[in-house]
């Protein structure tokens, strides 16, 4: 079975855009969920998706949003990126709601010049 | 709301010593716990899982945890740590809270395995 597929692996972006990043989880796993992890903050909960729907939220500005396909392929957006959204993206793929069990992938690391 | 403590922020152990990393919890009724393992510039890596049963559980690498309800606590450990252990470890604790179940991390223990 193949793992859980971030792309891209690494991006670099000036503040005030946009990004999109990708996430494609193990296969027949309904469950996305996205953390975001720096070295001050540790990892923190984004949200997650299940069957297209998001399940969770977590404290995160209305900047980042998310979507999930219905084959379970998600992507998160930030628009009008800031300094201090550069950070390690990562994210969970689980055949149940809530992040049990979850595998996770590589991660997209975001650099925010 | 479930939220997870991990006290250590980084350890050092000699090569073929033992380890525990410890971990507490708060959550109203009986967790999910897990640990996991992030290698530099990777993502997490699941070593074990408790959900019920017995209290003592086995996982990948060699690792053991033990849930003591008492305590609130499921701390990780291993008899002979290898160089090759040195990494991050998470534990998380999953619940259902406002909003659905949840998983939540702790901060994180770095370990550093001296030769």
């Amino acid at each position: 079975k193949a793992g859980v597929t971030q792309t891209p692996r690494y991006l670099i972006k000036t503040r005030g855009q946009q990004v999109t990043l990708s996430c494609s989880p193990i296969s027949g796993h309904r469950s996305v969920s996205w953390y975001q992890q720096t070295p001050g903050q540790g990892l923190q909960f984004l949200f997650e998706y299940f069957s297209e729907t998001q399940r969770n939220k977590g404290n995160f500005p209305g900047r980042f949003s998310g979507r999930q396909f219905s084959n379970s392929r998600s992507e998160m957006n930030v628009s009008t990126l800031e300094l201090g959204d550069s950070a390690l993206y990562l994210c969970a793929s689980s055949d149940r709601t809530g992040a049990v069990e979850a595998f996770f992938g590589q991660g997209t690391r975001l650099t925010v010049v | 709301a479930q939220s997870v403590t991990q006290p250590d922020i980084h350890i050092t152990v000699s090569e073929g010593a033992s380890l525990e990393l410890r971990c507490n919890y708060s959550y109203g009724a009986t967790p999910y716990l897990f640990w996991y393992v992030q290698s530099p510039g990777q993502g997490l890596q699941l070593l074990l899982k408790y959900f019920s049963g017995d209290t003592l559980v086995q996982g990948i690498k060699g690792f053991e945890a033990e849930f003591k309800r008492s305590q609130s606590s499921f701390n990780l450990r291993k008899p002979s740590v290898h160089w090759s252990d040195a990494a991050e470890y998470f534990c998380a604790v999953g619940g259902l809270g406002t909003g659905g179940f949840k998983t939540i991390f702790g901060a994180g223990t770095r370990l550093f395995v001296k030769a």
